[in-house]
């Protein structure tokens, strides 16, 4: 079974970092693109990040350039992304997601989300 | 960026009915389209990639189509189990953007 199981939300302050983690399995992890995809309860869907299968092409949204690093650890089948300079407006579940493998980008598995809360 | 908006916000329709939402990109994107439904407090799920290929696993009665700029979700035969969140998803270049999302619900 394709799984994906994130982890390491939870509440921090404005300024502060957290690092998430999303375990890979059921599928050959060093051969997926990967994204992390965010979404505030209620509203709707954001792309975050994305990293291709070595982890040396990586691509940002313009909201966390230079603030959220995506990395990979394909020996240990997991997804990294690395948030600093938190701010409220950061505050969303946070998906781990893989690209569909083909052309172009589309994601065909999620993983269940970690929530992540920026408030003093 | 390139902009996907939705339509409608939101439908009320039977079960049995036919439903279609469109998704509108600001600039061409060609047949690079996803759509995703999503229930409530779930990850979303592909149904639609390519503009028109569906999915393994998704009923036959999703279909989409359209080319360029603007595209189509359409739902033959509304059943309860589709009651969701539907988002359209251009896959065209980076950053991917999703539509505002279209909430299906049974009149």
């Amino acid at each position: 079974e394709l799984q994906l199981v994130e982890s390491g939300g939870g509440l921090v302050q404005p300024g502060g970092s957290l690092r998430l983690s999303c375990a890979a399995s059921g599928f050959t992890f060093s051969n997926a693109w990967m994204h992390w995809v965010r979404q505030v309860p209620g509203k709707g869907l954001v792309w975050v990040a994305h990293i291709d299968g070595d982890g040396t092409g990586t691509t940002y949204a313009d909201s966390v350039k230079g603030r959220f690093t995506i990395s990979r650890d394909n020996a240990r089948n997991t997804l990294y992304l690395q948030m600093n300079s938190l701010r409220a407006e950061d505050t969303a579940v946070y998906h781990c997601a893989r690209d569909r493998p083909g052309p172009q980008y589309y994601i065909d598995v999620w993983g269940k989300g970690t929530t992540v809360t920026v408030s003093s | 960026d390139i902009q996907m908006t939705q339509s409608p916000s939101s439908v009320s329709a039977s079960v049995g009915d036919r439903v279609t939402i469109t998704c509108r990109a600001s600039q061409g994107i060609s047949s690079w389209l996803a759509w995703y439904q999503q229930k409530p407090g779930k990850a979303p799920n592909l149904l639609i990639y390519g503009a028109s290929s569906l999915q393994s696993g998704v009923p036959s009665r999703f279909s989409g189509s359209g080319s360029g700029t603007d595209f189509t979700l359409t739902i033959s035969s509304l059943q309860p189990e589709d009651i969701a969140t539907y988002y359209c998803q251009q896959g065209n270049s980076f950053p991917l953007t999703f539509g505002g999302g279209t909430k299906v619900e049974i009149k």
